[in-house]
């Protein structure tokens, strides 16, 4: 079965250490997307990419680096930068107009905590 | 700017009974799609319901059915028969097509309680 695969689904970063999340998918979409969830504030979107090589800031990417070398993968990593990780991260993908009613599809997400 | 409310934090209902999640949202986009997610505690996204804004049939899924009033940009989400298992966070999102990419919206959710 076709999915997204994140992992992994805990982690635990020491202050001024860069962790990096990863996120894989075999749907064979063409975009990728990288949400931040905390309590209350529904899902944030960190940065995006709609092709290999390429991708963009979303609302709240300071502290944030993602890299899109393959279709497949996403991998997002929280830098020492990022003050506040604390929260759950949800990695999406989607296609992109092929079929313009579909929606995106997440997978089960990381929850990062600060030691 | 693109935005989607939910205005109720926390909704109850009673086993077996019928509820109604309310969603509004403001686009200035002519084409665009309406998704209804639930988040269980196992904090899965998964799909309820969507709608195109171009259909004015509101969609339904088994229990699940919407309201669309696209006049007053309203988008709410109706569970019939509740069921335990419809305990969960709902939350509404649009995607439109915005300066040559598909952007989503997600309002900040609604838990649902559901009483024995």
């Amino acid at each position: 079965d076709g999915g997204i695969t994140q992992s992994p689904k805990y982690l635990f970063r020491k202050e001024g250490q860069n962790v990096t999340l990863s996120c894989e998918q075999n749907l064979n979409h063409d975009a990728m997307y990288w949400y931040r969830q905390d309590p209350g504030q529904g899902l944030r979107l960190i940065y995006y990419s709609q092709i290999v090589n390429d991708f963009q800031k979303g609302d709240i990417a300071e502290g944030y680096s993602v890299s899109r070398e393959k279709k497949e993968s996403f991998p997002l990593t929280v830098t020492s930068a990022q003050k506040n990780p604390t929260a759950f991260y949800l990695c999406a993908s989607s296609t992109q107009g092929q079929i313009p009613n579909q929606p995106q599809h997440f997978g089960d997400g990381t929850r990062l905590s600060i030691l | 700017a693109q935005t989607v409310t939910q205005s109720q934090p926390e909704m109850s209902v009673q086993e077996a009974e019928t509820v109604t999640l309310s969603c509004t949202y403001d686009t200035s986009e002519s084409d665009y799609y309406l998704f209804w997610y639930k988040q269980p505690p196992s904090r899965q996204m998964i799909l309820v319901i969507r709608q195109e804004a171009y259909k004015q049939q509101n969609a339904t899924e088994n229990r699940f059915s919407v309201n669309f009033q696209k006049a007053a940009k309203s988008f709410s989400l109706k569970i019939s028969d509740s069921q335990l298992g419809d305990a969960a966070m709902y939350f509404c999102a649009s995607k439109t097509f915005t300066s040559g990419t598909y952007k989503y919206i997600f309002g900040t959710g609604t838990r649902l309680k559901v009483l024995a």
